[in-house]
């Protein structure tokens, strides 16, 4: 079974300017996650859906926002970007929501800021 | 709201020591927890995870956790390292009730260096 895929791998962006990310879970899976890494804060939750609803959120920027379809796939959208969103974003799936299964984590997006 | 502290940063061992990996966490309802460990340049695998049962858990490549309740700790074990066990190992914890209510709070991660 393919694992989590996310597009683009890379990506940079200048100040101001706004990012889509996008992310495609494994097979099955219903709920997607996405999280902030980086090296000064570490791994943060930004928000997850499951059914094309967002059921939780974490602690971000009304800047951050996301979707999902009616496949699974999710994409995540910064706007207004700032120096300090540079950073991996990581989505991960699982089948039935964070608190009741695992998940399973992608490569990441490797968002630079300039 | 939850947190979890993973005590080492930094950890470095030779070959065949056995190694201890500190986790603790604050939250006082039902937890799910699990060990992550991301390798040079791959993305985040899971380890282990404890929802319920057994607070004693294995998981892949010889890892084994175990889950102490009233010591709000979630340490990770193995009897003797291998050089492929370099890598960032994170801690993480999730409400257990199954509302899932803030995705998975992670801790600030042990980079382990085995040295051959």
């Amino acid at each position: 079974k393919a694992g989590v895929t996310q597009t683009p791998r890379y990506l940079i962006k200048t100040r101001g300017q706004q990012v889509t990310l996008s992310c495609s879970p494994i097979s099955g899976h219903r709920s997607v996650s996405w999280y902030q890494q980086t090296p000064g804060q570490g791994l943060q939750f930004l928000f997850e859906y499951f059914s094309e609803t967002q059921r939780n959120k974490g602690n971000f920027p009304g800047r951050f926002s996301g979707r999902q379809f009616s496949n699974s796939r999710s994409e995540m959208n910064v706007s207004t970007l700032e120096l300090g969103d540079s950073a991996l974003y990581l989505c991960a799936s699982s089948l039935g929501g964070p608190g009741t299964d695992t998940q399973y984590f992608g490569p990441g997006t490797r968002l630079t800021v300039l | 709201a939850q947190s979890v502290s993973q005590h080492n940063h930094h950890v470095i061992l030779s070959e065949a020591a056995s190694l201890e990996l500190g986790c603790n966490y604050s939250y006082g309802g039902t937890v799910n927890l699990f060990w992550y460990v991301q390798y040079p340049g791959q993305h985040l695998q899971l380890l282990l995870k404890y929802f319920s049962g057994d607070p004693l858990v294995k998981g892949i490549k010889g890892f084994e956790a175990e889950f102490i309740k009233s010591k709000f700790s979630f340490n990770l074990r193995k009897p003797s390292v291998q050089w492929s066990d370099t890598a960032e190992y994170f801690c993480a914890v999730n409400e257990g009730s199954g509302g899932g209510a803030d995705g998975l709070t992670f801790g600030k991660g042990t980079h382990l260096i085995i040295q051959p």
